[in-house]
């Protein structure tokens, strides 16, 4: 059974890009939920998707967003990069819903890293 | 506000040592769940463990076993006779309405 897959898995972009994240999850997860790992924060929540509608959303601005398609894969988008924004970029996929329906069992990706500069 | 506690930063043993993990977390839910998650070097964490919030059983997984106690607020991971292969960041986590990660404990084990 294939993993979460994630791509791509480095980039380098500079300030004022945009960039876009791709994950695929395991075949059958329908919630695919994304973190930001940095040495400063930590791993903090970025949003989580199922069947392609946003279900909760942590607390970073506008400028990162995602999306869910049909088949469960998901995108997220940062816009007008900030060199806080480097980061290693995790998703995670699982079969439950959303957080308030029970105890998510999380399978990550391997992540992907981008370096602004 | 500071949700997951891993107080410990870094640690390092040699190996066939035993190490624990301490974790405390904060919540006002009566209803929630703890996790232990590895991350090796590749960067993929990977699941250890879940807990809920009305089950303070201790678990014992091989080499692995976990102390939950709800008195303290805390669910300490230990890892008995530890192995070079252990090492990783490990990561507690606790889900009540969202899910909040531990600033992660990084066990190294000298052979």
């Amino acid at each position: 059974k294939a993993g979460v897959t994630q791509t791509p898995r480095y980039l380098i972009k500079t300030r004022g890009q945009q960039v876009t994240l791709s994950c695929s999850p395991i075949s059958g997860h329908r919630s695919v939920s994304w973190y930001q790992q940095t040495p400063g924060q930590g791993l903090q929540f970025l949003f989580e998707y199922f069947s392609e509608t946003q279900r909760n959303k942590g607390n970073f601005p506008g400028r990162f967003s995602g999306r869910q398609f049909s088949n469960s894969r998901s995108e997220m988008n940062v816009s007008t990069l900030e060199l806080g924004d480097s980061a290693l970029y995790l998703c995670a996929s699982s079969t439950e819903q959303g957080w308030r329906a029970g105890a998510n069992v999380l399978t990550f990706g391997a992540g992907s890293r981008l370096t602004v500069l | 506000a500071q949700k997951v506690t891993q107080a410990q930063t870094e640690i390092s043993v040699v190996e066939k040592e035993d190490v624990t993990l301490d974790c405390v977390y904060e919540t006002r839910d009566t209803t929630y769940y703890l996790f232990w998650y590895k991350q090796p070097p590749s960067g993929e964490l990977v699941f250890l463990i879940r807990r809920n919030s009305f089950d303070e059983q201790n678990e014992i997984s091989g080499r692995y076993s976990w102390n939950f106690q709800k008195s303290t607020s805390s669910f300490n991971f230990t890892i008995t006779a530890s192995q070079v292969v252990d090492s990783a960041v490990y990561f507690c986590a606790l889900k009540d309405n969202d899910m909040r990660f531990g600033a992660g404990t990084r066990l190294t084990v000298k052979p």
